[in-house]
């Protein structure tokens, strides 16, 4: 089942480190979509990526978060300086294309930072 | 602002009754909407989906229901099964200017007692 593939499925960080999340879109899928789950509420839109491209990041916080997603390999979301406000489930999502297409998500990145 | 909101935050049911999971949304312009099933330590599960030119769309044992004279959805789940227990969210997307952003209403718990 090669669906979204999304690592590590759990990470702890100390406050101050680098936070680093992976995810492989399912074959064929070029657009790319990263949401934050706080506990016991609905997934927040954080950034829209197609290949090589950022589409919109108007969900990213401005300072410490990054996306990218390159020609070659995974997307990566990128979270430098961590606090403990980013704990958090993250979840990559992957289409076909973009606007009005089902978003399939992965199993998401579990973020605790101590 | 825009919203999707849930009308009831947890659902309860017998093994074989029929389920209703409602969800209101607030933007007229919304146009494709999404219901997602999500369990427990995993990413949200497509469902179905269904664009603002129908009103109605079945699937396998789902219908979902479009309203939107009254900007409503829900989803029926038919002869429930304890493997649906599980928390339920509608997404939205609308208009160009949001992009192919999902907006996440905040779930309905729906438990299925044996």
């Amino acid at each position: 089942n090669a669906g979204v593939m999304q690592n590590p499925r759990h990470l702890v960080r100390r406050r101050g480190q680098e936070a680093r999340l992976r995810c492989s879109p399912m074959k064929g899928h070029s657009h790319v979509y990263w949401y934050r789950q706080l506990p016991e509420e609905g997934l927040k839109f954080m950034v829209y990526l197609q290949k090589e491209n950022i589409i919109d990041e108007s969900g990213m916080p401005k300072e410490r978060f990054s996306a990218e997603f390159p020609k070659e390999g995974p997307s990566i979301l990128r979270i430098q300086q961590v606090v403990r406000g980013d704990s958090a489930a993250y979840f990559c999502a992957s289409s076909p294309q973009g606007r009005g297409q089902p978003q399939h998500f992965g199993d998401g990145t579990r973020l605790s930072i101590l | 602002g825009e919203s999707v909101g849930l009308h009831l935050p947890t659902l309860s049911v017998q093994e074989g009754d029929n389920s209703i999971i409602n969800c209101a949304y607030s933007n007229s312009a919304s146009d494709y909407f999404i219901w997602y099933k999500q369990e427990s330590g995993k990413g949200p599960q497509f469902i179905i989906d269904i664009r603002s030119n129908m009103d109605k769309r079945q699937g396998q044992r789902v219908t979902v229901l479009l309203n939107k004279t009254v900007k409503h959805l829900s989803l029926q789940i038919a002869a429930t099964q304890p493997g649906d227990s599980a928390v339920y969210f509608c997404a939205e997307n609308w208009g160009e200017t949001s992009g192919s952003r999902l907006t996440f209403g905040e779930g309905t718990q729906l438990t299925v007692n044996p």
